[in-house]
């Protein structure tokens, strides 16, 4: 199993519509989960971070389920410019401050 | 809003040529970090480095590789004899400082091109 694992899309949606994208991880251990935004060939931005509660940031949700090792980020009203690759990102539970990198998964949002 | 910045934007090598690679991290970061992303790929962790020595490597961080924080600010990626498989984007990330949310901090990358 990949440490941390994402389906890559593309997801193709309308303005406006709400996309939900899942991650999951393999090392029980992990402590901390992110979602990281990287525009084409741009560096990677942080998004949010992950709480074992779930947060909301304006149109951003997201969650984390540890039983199943899984985290989800939620786009609602989608916008044109949400296009982007979202990265998941979990720390590597090593005692140090060591992340790993989902795949990313690809969204365009279309006029 | 400090940054971190990297130099060179763009590298083109030759096989085999010794490569530098540079970046100034945000004054207060304690941990700073060596990530690469080959086109179309995922983003790589290669080494972490702390407390001026390396903290943790991927597998990827071979003998071809090495870091340094000669001076205190300026934090450094060798690769000593490239190869065509090292083309890719480099990105130098920090983070862990006092106010720790756990965000990296990333540069806007450097891109080495080995022909």
């Amino acid at each position: 199993r990949k440490e941390v694992e994402q389906d890559p899309g593309p997801f193709n949606v309308p303005e406006g519509a709400t996309v939900a994208f899942n991650c999951t991880y393999s090392n029980s251990a992990s402590q901390s989960f992110f979602w990281y935004r990287q525009d084409c060939r741009k560096e990677p931005k942080l998004l949010m971070s992950v709480y074992s509660s779930g947060n909301e940031d304006g149109r951003f949700t997201a969650q984390l389920n540890r039983a199943s090792q899984y985290i989800s980020l939620l786009i609602r009203d989608s916008k044109l410019s949400d296009s982007a690759t979202y990265l998941c990102v979990v720390n590597a539970p090593s005692g140090t401050y060591k992340y790993i990198f989902g795949t990313g998964t690809r969204l365009k949002v279309l006029a | 809003e400090p940054e971190v910045t990297q130099t060179p934007s763009h590298q083109v090598t030759q096989m085999g040529q010794e490569v530098i690679l540079r970046c100034v991290p945000i004054s207060n970061h304690l941990y700073f970090y060596w990530y690469r992303q080959i086109l179309g790929q995922k983003v790589e962790f290669l080494v972490s480095f702390y407390n001026n020595e390396i903290s943790e490597k991927s597998e990827i961080f071979d003998d071809q590789f090495s870091v340094e924080r000669p001076d205190g600010s300026n934090f450094t990626l060798k690769i000593r004899s490239t190869k065509l498989e090292d083309s890719a984007m480099y990105f130098c990330a920090g983070g862990g400082s006092g106010i720790d949310t756990g965000e990296l901090f990333f540069g806007e990358g450097s891109r080495l091109t080995v022909l």
